[in-house]
């Protein structure tokens, strides 16, 4: 079965710095990733997906992740950290052997020092 | 175009009723999918439905259930509810075959 793991529960960064948030995955067959990002009290927003074409993507907001099969990693970053960037981010893998169930990891709070 | 609709946002229950969740999906969407969000957890997969029957399930127990009407919007209920069902409740649509996933804001459930 496919899982995720996001390392850090939490990460900080002040504005303007470099964001890096931590995904590997494990499955047996080649992966659909997802990040989504959840604001307080709210549901989930796409940030962006792979779905097997070209390994660095690009999303919403300045968010871009990179699929490295060799290290399971789909980790997402963005150049410059905004305050308005302070939320929950999760990575997720679609199950595709048993359907299109999303299976999440525990998520990162990041925060943002002004 | 309304993205998904999820009613109410915000529920209060006791510990042994019964509460019934409502989810409208993204318009041109087929499939409904039910998730559970513990506070300070990811989203745990309850069920999946798709023309009308449930299609596949997680780890739940049958105190959950659901169901799809013709118009593709669902329903989740959950009996003889415990303190451990605290969480917000999120309903994603999505079209048959594709990889696009779209989530209601949840409705938040709180069991006393």
């Amino acid at each position: 079965a496919q899982s995720v793991t996001q390392l850090g529960s939490h990460v900080s960064v002040s504005e303007g710095a470099l964001v890096l948030l931590r995904c590997n995955y494990s499955s047996s067959v080649p992966p659909y990733l997802f990040w989504y990002v959840q604001y307080p009290n709210q549901g989930l927003q796409l940030l962006l997906k792979y779905t097997s074409a070209a390994t660095l993507v690009k999303g919403i907001n300045g968010f871009e992740a990179e699929f490295k099969k060799s290290e399971t990693s789909f980790h997402l970053t963005k150049p410059s950290a905004h305050m308005s960037d302070a939320a929950e981010y999760f990575c997720a893998v679609r199950n595709n052997n048993a359907g299109n169930m999303l299976t999440f990891g525990g998520g990162t709070r990041l925060m943002v020092k002004p | 175009d309304a993205g998904v609709t999820q009613s109410p946002t915000h529920l209060i229950k006791t510990r042994g009723q019964q509460v019934t969740l409502r989810c409208s999906p993204k318009s041109g969407h087929d499939t409904v999918s039910w998730y559970q969000q513990a506070l300070g957890q990811g989203p745990q997969f309850i069920f999946q439905y798709y023309e009308e029957e449930e299609r596949q399930r997680g780890n739940f127990p049958d105190r959950f259930s659901g169901h799809q009407f013709p118009n593709y919007s669902s329903e989740l209920n959950v009996n003889a509810l415990l303190l451990g069902d605290s969480a917000l409740y999120l309903c994603a649509s999505s079209l048959s075959g594709s990889y696009g996933y779209t989530f209601g804001s949840g409705t938040r459930l709180t069991v006393v």
